[in-house]
């Protein structure tokens, strides 16, 4: 099941600098998009989402970029912080039954060298 | 901040054995869900809960887990006879318009 896929294993970034996640989705009935951070032995932590009649939508460094016609998504971070080290995960939803019901992607290994 | 909180963190059970994880949601939240992770694998779905029943569920879900709001604040994820594969963490989670907040997670190793 490959629905929703991150495929940058990991990304190194300077602390200051932008961080830049990607994610791609295939089902075209997804209609609201999530980023998650996690730590190791922690639940993931909710970051910011956007619902599919929107482009962008910010909160302070965190903004996430919605393109429908290519199914793709982006999470930037600016300025990158050696805090923000961590998974972060893409999530989708379709809405409707599948109300809530999340499909995860693999996730991105972001590491912010100071 | 409210949040979401699960028991027990870590669970080890023989195989066969039955297990019962706990989750208390965020309070004001109506849907509730289980999501499990295997080591090195995607967060998966399990099911979600609303109105005091099951709204959706996984082809993982089968047979052998339930899941019960036993009273206005528990969420249980009960697995009737745990498999070696069921080894993994298990989040819950309790949403209130559409944003998912995760508790910590159980670790469960079955052996």
């Amino acid at each position: 099941d490959q629905q929703v896929k991150q495929n940058s294993p990991s990304l190194s970034v300077q602390e200051g600098r932008i961080s830049i996640l990607n994610c791609d989705y295939t089902n075209s009935m997804f209609d609201y998009f999530l980023w998650y951070k996690k730590y190791p032995a922690e639940g993931p932590t909710f970051l910011i989402s956007i619902s599919s009649i929107k482009d962008k939508n910010e909160d302070g460094r965190f903004t996430v970029f919605l393109n429908k016609s290519a199914k793709h998504l982006s999470l930037h971070i600016v300025p990158s912080q050696p805090g923000d080290s961590a998974v972060y995960f893409c999530a989708a939803s379709a809405g409707g039954t599948s109300y809530g019901k999340l499909t995860f992607g693999q996730g991105t290994i972001l590491t912010v060298h100071p | 901040e409210p949040e979401v909180t699960q028991t027990p963190s870590h669970q080890v059970t023989q195989m066969g054995q039955e297990v019962i994880l706990r989750c208390v949601p965020i309070s004001n939240h109506l849907y509730f869900y289980w999501y499990r992770q295997i080591l090195g694998q995607k967060v998966e779905f399990l099911v979600s809960f609303y109105n005091n029943e099951i709204s959706e569920k996984s082809e993982i879900f089968d047979d052998q887990f339930s899941v019960e709001r036993p009273d206005g604040s528990n969420f249980t994820l009960k697995i009737r006879s745990t498999k070696l594969e069921d080894s993994a963490m298990y989040f819950c989670a309790s949403s209130v318009q559409g944003k998912e907040f995760f508790g910590p997670g159980t670790r469960l190793t079955v052996l």
